[in-house]
């Protein structure tokens, strides 16, 4: 594998399920990222990990918990999900955590809620 | 919070034509950022431009960056369908490092 990775490619759950997102990055990368893109809207950054420690949460609501273990993965936990939640979850990294730095995206989640 | 507007929000053009696309903001960016997103896949960088009246090529595609920093421009010479996407620009706010995406144009060629 090569480049950003992400699993599962599509996933559909209820409202009262938890399931996880997985991203890996094979790059070397010291930066890792997890964005929303909803219909029509503009990409909305949602956690922010540089050296494996949270530098950023924009505002996201607690039934979104991010994980970063270790430079190379990065899951997002999800619980009791919103239908308004349906939307593609983009993991990206970079070589560090300056926003100037070119992001490399993985191929996103499609995450439908019921 | 400074907000990318991106227009036309969408675009369907036949092969061989040119187009431009633009990208506004009323604030000032220290690097803007072109991607281009297909179809069940994650956006690509195409090019950052970080000086203000810069311009850049690669290949059909010309950028631009405004003089003052606040605007960008993409020009497509000669479309053709693989150029078929979701062209995204990216501002890094001047004052504060935050990174902003705008909505995006899609961009349709039809052969």
């Amino acid at each position: 594998e090569t480049g950003v990775t992400q699993t599962p490619r599509h996933l559909v759950m209820g409202m009262t399920n938890k399931k996880s997102l997985k991203c890996e990055q094979h790059l070397g990368h010291n930066a890792m990222y997890w964005y929303k893109q909803s219909a029509k809207k503009p990409l909305e950054l949602m956690f922010v990990y540089s050296l494996e420690e949270r530098v950023e949460n924009n505002s996201v609501p607690s039934r979104f918990s991010p994980e970063c273990p270790n430079s190379s993965h990065l899951f997002l936990h999800l619980h009791t999900l919103q239908p308004e939640d349906s939307a593609l979850y983009l993991c990206a990294s970079s070589q560090d955590g300056d926003r100037r730095t070119e992001q490399y995206f993985g191929p996103g989640t499609r995450l439908t809620v019921t | 919070t400074q907000l990318l507007e991106q227009s036309p929000q969408f675009l369907s053009i036949q092969e061989g034509e040119n187009l431009t696309v633009y990208c506004n903001s009323s604030s000032v960016f220290s690097s803007l950022q072109w991607y281009r997103q297909e179809p069940g896949e994650g956006p690509v960088l195409l090019v950052t431009v970080v000086t203000g009246g810069e311009v850049k090529k690669l290949k059909r595609l010309t950028f631009q960056f405004g003089d003052a920093r606040k605007d960008s421009s993409l020009h497509i010479t000669a479309a053709q369908p693989g150029d078929t996407g979701l062209y995204l620009c990216a501002g890094v706010a001047y004052n504060n490092n935050d990174m902003r995406f705008g909505a995006g144009t899609r961009l349709t060629v039809k052969p």
